[in-house]
């Protein structure tokens, strides 16, 4: 059973501009949760998502969004990029909404320069 | 609020030693528990969780956890460590209300030879 895969693994972007992230759950899981992870402040919550609508979300501007596909894949755009984006994303499904086991990705790794 | 935090950022231990990595959350209600562990290069993986029921709980690779209600702390234990055992480790909790997992801001572990 394929894991959670996630593209592109690594990317550097300038301030300003915008990016998309990929994600792909598990075959069957329904929700896509994605977390941000810096050095020191360990993983912060973006949003999640499950049948294609967002469900929860974390404390993060409005530059941060994301959306569910029919296929439960997903994908999240940060617009005007801003050096302190810099980080891992993490993207987790699971079989259900709410404080279930996650199965993480390997993240893509963003560089703001 | 909802929150995590973990006692050390960073643990410097010889094989052979024990650990206890504290972990407290600060939750009304009915709470489920996890550690993670991110091994270098590696994504994100379950290492033991507690939903209900015995609150020892055993997981992968020797690790344990304890689930003192009254103390609001899930502390991951292993007896004796080995050098593999280095990697970064992370304590979560999330209520069965719907609501996303939180994540401690981690404890990095090396375990030196």
């Amino acid at each position: 059973k394929a894991g959670v895969t996630q593209t592109p693994r690594y990317l550097i972007k300038t301030r300003g501009q915008q990016v998309t992230l990929s994600c792909s759950p598990i075959s069957g899981h329904r929700s896509v949760s994605w977390y941000q992870q810096t050095p020191g402040q360990g993983l912060q919550f973006l949003f999640e998502y499950f049948s294609e609508t967002q469900r929860n979300k974390g404390n993060f501007p409005g530059r941060f969004s994301g959306r569910q596909f029919s296929n439960s894949r997903s994908e999240m755009n940060v617009s005007t990029l801003e050096l302190g984006d810099s980080a891992l994303y993490l993207c987790a499904s699971s079989l259900s909404l709410g404080a279930g086991e996650l199965f993480f990705g390997e993240g893509s790794r963003l560089t703001v320069l | 609020a909802q929150s995590v935090s973990q006692h050390n950022h960073h643990v410097i231990l010889s094989e052979a030693a024990s650990l206890e990595l504290g972990c407290n959350y600060s939750y009304g209600g009915t709470v489920n528990l996890f550690w993670y562990v991110q091994y270098p290069g590696q994504h994100l993986q379950l290492l033991l969780k507690y939903f209900s029921g015995d609150p020892l709980v055993k997981g992968i690779k020797g690790f344990e956890a304890e689930f003192i209600k009254s103390k609001f702390s899930f502390n991951l234990r292993k007896p004796s460590v080995q050098w593999s055992d280095t990697a970064e480790y992370f304590c979560a909790a999330g209520s069965n209300s719907g609501y996303a997992l939180n994540f401690g801001k981690g404890t990095s572990l090396l375990v030196t030879p």
